[in-house]
């Protein structure tokens, strides 16, 4: 049964401190998006990727919020130095091209910064 | 750019009763429509999509969607509502022309079926 897998889960940290959230997307899919959920904005895009390379990272909050994909396997968002603002659920997503297919969602990574 | 709007936060429906979720969407081009579903504490899942040809799409768990251009809306139906649809339900647009790209989310619409 593939699934995306996010880790941790669950993460508590305090201000300031660097914050490294995974993904392992479904072997095969070549496309991983990054979204973040809160009760006030909703689900946000933050950053996707194609075939690992960033095709768009528009809304993510570049001085303290960066996304790579080290390998097809693995995409990694990490915020440094983090703030009480970034708490919130994370969702990575995986797809496959051709067009139309849908995303498959992770669990999401519930960060609290405190 | 591409958005999606759900007009209610949410829809309460009685058990046995049909439901509609409702959403539009602007995007450039044809459009790549879904619907997700959302239960507490847990990531998205697929529900259903239109990429093209018939305008009412059929998804899992009985539910259904109809693409309408002209209004540019894709309302999520469901004949006969169970308790267990109860949930967060979401609506997401994709470019068509230019391929699986930036998936964009509505703001979600609660959906609570009362025995």
């Amino acid at each position: 049964d593939a699934r995306v897998t996010q880790t941790p889960r669950d993460k508590v940290t305090e201000m300031g401190q660097e914050v490294t959230m995974r993904c392992q997307p479904i072997l095969g899919h070549n496309t991983v998006f990054w979204y973040r959920q809160t009760m006030k904005q909703g689900l946000e895009l933050l950053a996707y990727f194609r075939n690992r390379a960033p095709l768009d990272d528009s809304g993510m909050p570049k001085d303290r919020f960066s996304a790579e994909m080290p390998d097809a396997t693995l995409a990694t968002l990490k915020i440094q130095p983090s703030e009480p603002r970034d708490s919130a659920v994370y969702f990575c997503a995986s797809g496959l091209v051709p067009p139309g297919t849908e995303a498959f969602f992770g669990q999401g990574t519930r960060l609290t910064v405190v | 750019a591409q958005s999606v709007a759900q007009p209610e936060d949410q829809v309460n429906v009685a058990e046995g009763n049909p439901l509609t979720v409702k959403c539009t969407y602007s995007v450039s081009g044809n459009p790549y429509l879904f619907w997700y579903v959302q239960y507490p504490n847990r990531g998205l899942q697929f529900l259903l999509k239109y990429i093209t040809g018939d305008n009412l799409v059929k998804g899992s768990y009985g539910f259904e969607a109809e693409f309408n251009k002209s209004q540019t809306s894709f309302h999520l139906k469901k004949p006969s509502a169970l308790v267990s649809d109860s949930a967060l339900y979401f609506c997401a647009v994709s470019p068509g022309n230019t391929g699986f790209q930036k998936l964009v989310f509505g703001t979600g619409t609660r959906l609570l079926v009362s025995p």
